[in-house]
């Protein structure tokens, strides 16, 4: 199916933890972001990626890791979850960065307990 | 400054209402400014996006009014409907960057 997906839609894990989100789109899109979105906070960037093997840290990267080693996948990696983690995670895609339509995936909502 | 500061946070408007959702933003370098409407459970959907060349765009109940020298764009929606009941969120983007505000959850009653 063409779009972002991103799986899984729900995990609940313990703290300490590592737990991997799985983002994959079909556009071939050069961009990809990662994106946690708390009540009050709005949606905050954790990482991005322009290309296969080039990624960046956005606002709030502490505590996540983030590889691309081709351009449709975007995976995000809590390497030792805290319940400060407990978040909606969106994974998106664009052409380019900036002047640029986003396309965000459906979320994956991850509880630690 | 990155900031995009968004009002109100939360907006309850009346069915046939105008719902108005304000946006503000401080770096002169943006140069594209869209909407993102986002219903519960799902990831925000690009709704409607205006460059600073032009003051105004409307797209059937939706219009964003954009003021350059103030820094300010809005997004207007007429004859609300609840079915508009979502969570708006601003942006603006330019080079390799796109800030989004904090949203606005509209809520319209029936």
């Amino acid at each position: 199916d063409a779009g972002i997906t991103q799986s899984p839609r729900y995990k609940i894990t313990e703290t300490g933890r590592q737990v991997t989100l799985m983002c994959h789109q079909t556009w071939s899109h050069s961009y990809m972001f990662w994106y946690r979105q708390d009540l009050g906070h709005g949606l905050r960037l954790i990482y991005y990626s322009a290309a296969a093997d080039i990624t960046d840290k956005g606002e709030v990267p502490d505590g996540y890791v983030v590889s691309r080693s081709k351009t449709e996948n975007f995976p995000l990696t809590l390497e030792s979850a805290t319940r400060s983690q407990t978040s909606v995670y969106f994974c998106a895609s664009g052409r380019s960065s900036g002047a640029n339509v986003l396309t965000f995936g459906a979320g994956s909502r991850l509880t630690v307990l | 400054q990155q900031q995009v500061k968004q009002s109100p946070q939360s907006l309850i408007v009346q069915k046939g209402g105008i719902s108005i959702i304000n946006c503000a933003y401080e770096n002169t370098a943006f140069d594209y400014f869209p909407w993102y409407q986002q219903f519960p459970g799902k990831g925000p959907a690009l709704l409607i996006a205006i460059r600073p060349d032009v003051s105004e765009k409307k797209e059937g109940r939706f219009t964003i009014s954009f003021n350059k020298s103030a820094k300010q764009f809005s997004l207007h929606i007429m004859d609300s409907q609840p079915g508009d009941s979502a969570t708006y969120f601003c942006a603006a983007s330019g080079y390799d960057k796109i800030i989004f505000g904090k949203g606005t959850r509209l809520h319209i009653l029936p």
